[in-house]
């Protein structure tokens, strides 16, 4: 059964500085990652999704990497910002489209 | 596009009631999913379908639970009877035939007294 676990599980940071959201899962045979944003009582967005053939993917100041072999994928942020500040999801597709298995989240705040 | 549409937006019910929880996906999307958000489970995939036909309902959690989809911009799941542990957030989401991105409605804060 595929676990998915973010480290860490909450984090605080002043604004400005450039951070590293950690994803690791347990069942390499994924089709794709991403990463989703979820602001309180509203839905979840996707940020980035990235194959299992890729490494990495990048939108804006947001830069998502993939390590399939060792079960890991990062999500770096730059130059945060407190409009930055929401819970982080990391997801793993087991089959196309259609069976994401969610990570805990990582709360973040953003200082200004 | 509106977006995925979700009512009610919140529901409180008393336990052994019926609660019925509605979803409109994306026009022109293929799949439709419902999940479950908790503190404890995080949120996890209860059921969806692919053009209104139910394919995987293996996370429902309980015969207590059901789910339709009449047509292509309607679905509905049901809990009868409710009870408190049911309480949660429940999300629907949906899916093009072509992309691999779901969509996420705002999400049903259920609380079941």
């Amino acid at each position: 059964k595929q676990e998915v676990t973010q480290i860490p599980a909450a984090l605080s940071v002043p604004e400005g500085e450039n951070l590293v959201l950690n994803c690791s899962f347990t069942d390499s045979a994924i089709y794709n990652l991403q990463w989703f944003r979820q602001d309180p009582g509203k839905g979840l967005t996707s940020l980035l999704l990235i194959q299992s053939s890729q490494r990495e993917q990048t939108s804006g100041r947001l830069n998502a990497s993939l390590d399939k072999s060792s079960g890991r994928s990062t999500l770096y942020i730059a130059a945060s910002q407190p409009g930055d500040s929401a819970t982080y999801l990391c997801a793993v597709n087991m089959e196309y489209g259609n069976k994401l298995v969610f990570g805990a989240g990582t709360i973040l705040r953003v200082k200004s | 596009d509106a977006g995925v549409i979700q009512s009610p937006r919140h529901e409180v019910t008393e336990m052994g009631q019926e609660v019925t929880l509605r979803c409109k996906p994306i026009s022109g999307h293929d799949y439709l999913f419902w999940y479950r958000q908790t503190m404890m489970r995080g949120l996890e995939l209860l059921i969806y379908f692919n053009n209104n036909v139910p394919i995987d309902d293996s996370g429902m959690p309980e015969d207590r639970f059901s789910a339709k989809m009449p047509n292509a911009s309607f679905s509905t799941l049901k809990i009868q009877p409710s009870e408190p542990r049911d309480s949660a957030v429940y999300f629907c989401a949906s899916r093009d035939l072509t992309a691999d991105t779901q969509y996420f409605g705002p999400g049903t804060r259920l609380t079941v007294l």
